[in-house]
């Protein structure tokens, strides 16, 4: 399997909230990133959490790390349409890249 | 805007050219990463460089190389251009290149469409 999977899409009316799935295969990595990407843009960073953390709030972002089950999750509560975009979830490479996952499309109903 | 600034934003050129696409890193960031983005592939590391020296390589093609310049800009130079390189390609800086310690800020990326 991949190293990082998330799933592709994700539906959610406007003002739900919204949650973003990944699981990973290495965990050496120090770092958990989550990066979003708007059509026609680069990636931009949205958050991040280091390894021996287990939850980060970051105003409407809470990230959630289970290191035993390598799981990680991205929470955007009170989801509006402009949350809509390609979600990615990366980990630290050993090379000092980032690994990403193929995305997962989150579109926001009005 | 992340501070990362890529050249040209589009570009458009037919099988067997060569192309050179243009990064700069943020201000104070000595080292830069260069991505492809593709729909089969997804997103992949292809080199990096610290302070004008290659740190670590990726997924890069042969036909590919890049490097980077004393003002810390990096170039990527794709050669003998294939139908399947039409992708977006990412740069990316951060601090001193170390994931266990800082984080990347990407670029806007360049549009590569092989004819």
């Amino acid at each position: 399997g991949e190293d990082v999977e998330q799933s592709l899409f994700l539906s959610v009316r406007e003002g739900d909230s919204s949650v973003i799935n990944c699981t990973y295969t290495d965990s050496s990595s120090t770092y958990l990133y989550w990066y979003k990407q708007e059509p026609g843009a680069g990636l931009q960073l949205l958050t991040y959490i280091f390894s021996n953390m287990d939850m980060k709030q970051d105003q409407r972002l809470t990230v959630l790390l289970n290191k035993k089950d390598k799981h990680l999750s991205l929470r955007i509560a009170d989801t509006q349409t402009g949350d809509s975009a390609i979600y990615f979830c990366a980990r630290g490479g050993s090379q000092g890249n980032l690994i990403f996952g193929k995305g997962t499309k989150l579109s926001v109903k009005p | 805007d992340s501070g990362v600034t890529q050249t040209p934003k589009h570009l458009i050129t037919a099988t067997g050219q060569r192309v050179t696409l243009r990064c700069s890193p943020r201000s104070g960031d000595l080292s830069v990463y260069w991505y492809q983005q593709s729909l089969d592939q997804g997103l992949q590391f292809l080199i990096q460089y610290y302070n004008g020296e290659e740190r670590a390589k990726g997924n890069i093609l042969e036909r590919f190389s890049a490097q980077q310049f004393p003002d810390l800009h990096s170039e990527l130079n794709l050669s003998s251009l294939e139908l399947g390189d039409s992708a977006l390609y990412f740069c990316a800086s951060s601090v001193v290149g170390d994931h266990r310690t800082d984080t990347q800020y990407f670029g806007p990326g360049t549009r590569l469409t092989v004819l």
